[in-house]
């Protein structure tokens, strides 16, 4: 089974700081995305990574950042945290061989809070 | 964007009952899938549906496509109260770039 680990469960941060959170997967997958979900909202895309060091700005990549320096590791980056920032962070993996009929594996997400 | 909007946004039923979610998107598809998120949890996936399919099941789930219509369901038969949480479909666009667009959620709660 793919595992994918994501750093923290629950996080508590203050307003302006920087904010790192971390995923890691285990299956050699080549794409790699942070999501958020909120209340009503659903789950939306803010990066993906298809590869080492490539990344793609998904729906609402403002005020994030992601660094992908190895393949099994993707770390979303809040530059300077804010209270709208508050949100539950997942963290997917997806194969890019015949990836068009591959699902996406999850980790457990991230709970944060910004105060 | 979110492409994908579940109907109803939340449904309760009694155990034993079947659970019928439904889900509408708006452009070319190659498949849709469908998820479920425990309370607190991750997504996991549940199935896969081609475009080129109508329907599909496994073990206890039905998911229906009428790619005419941009619709598919997803039916839970014999529902048990381990099938409470919220439901989500996906879809992979037809000239898509990897990524999924997720709907909404249907959020089900089994009543034992």
């Amino acid at each position: 089974d793919v595992k994918v680990t994501q750093s923290s469960r629950y996080l508590v941060k203050r307003t302006g700081e920087k904010v790192f959170l971390e995923c890691v997967q285990d299956m050699d997958h080549e794409n790699m995305f942070w999501y958020r979900q909120d209340p009503g909202l659903g789950l939306r895309l803010i990066y993906f990574s298809y590869d080492v060091k490539m990344k793609e700005k998904g729906d609402i990549p403002e005020g994030y950042s992601v660094s992908r320096e190895k393949k099994e590791r993707f770390s979303l980056i809040l530059e300077s945290a804010s209270t709208n920032q508050t949100s539950m962070y997942l963290c997917a993996t997806r194969d890019r061989e015949g990836f068009s009929n591959q699902p996406q594996h999850f980790g457990d997400g991230t709970r944060l809070s910004i105060l | 964007s979110q492409q994908g909007e579940e109907d109803p946004q939340a449904l309760s039923i009694q155990e034993g009952e079947n659970a019928t979610m439904n889900c509408s998107y708006k452009t070319s598809i190659n498949n849709l899938q469908w998820y479920r998120q425990n309370s607190g949890r991750g997504l996991v996936h549940l199935i896969l549906i081609r475009s080129n399919e109508r329907e599909k099941h496994s073990g206890r789930l039905r998911v229906t496509l009428d790619t005419s219509k941009k619709s598919s369901s997803l039916l839970i038969t014999a529902s048990r109260a381990a099938d409470t949480a919220s439901y989500f479909c996906a879809t992979d666009a037809h000239f898509g770039n990897e990524k999924l667009t997720f709907g909404t959620g249907t959020r089900l709660t089994i009543i034992p």
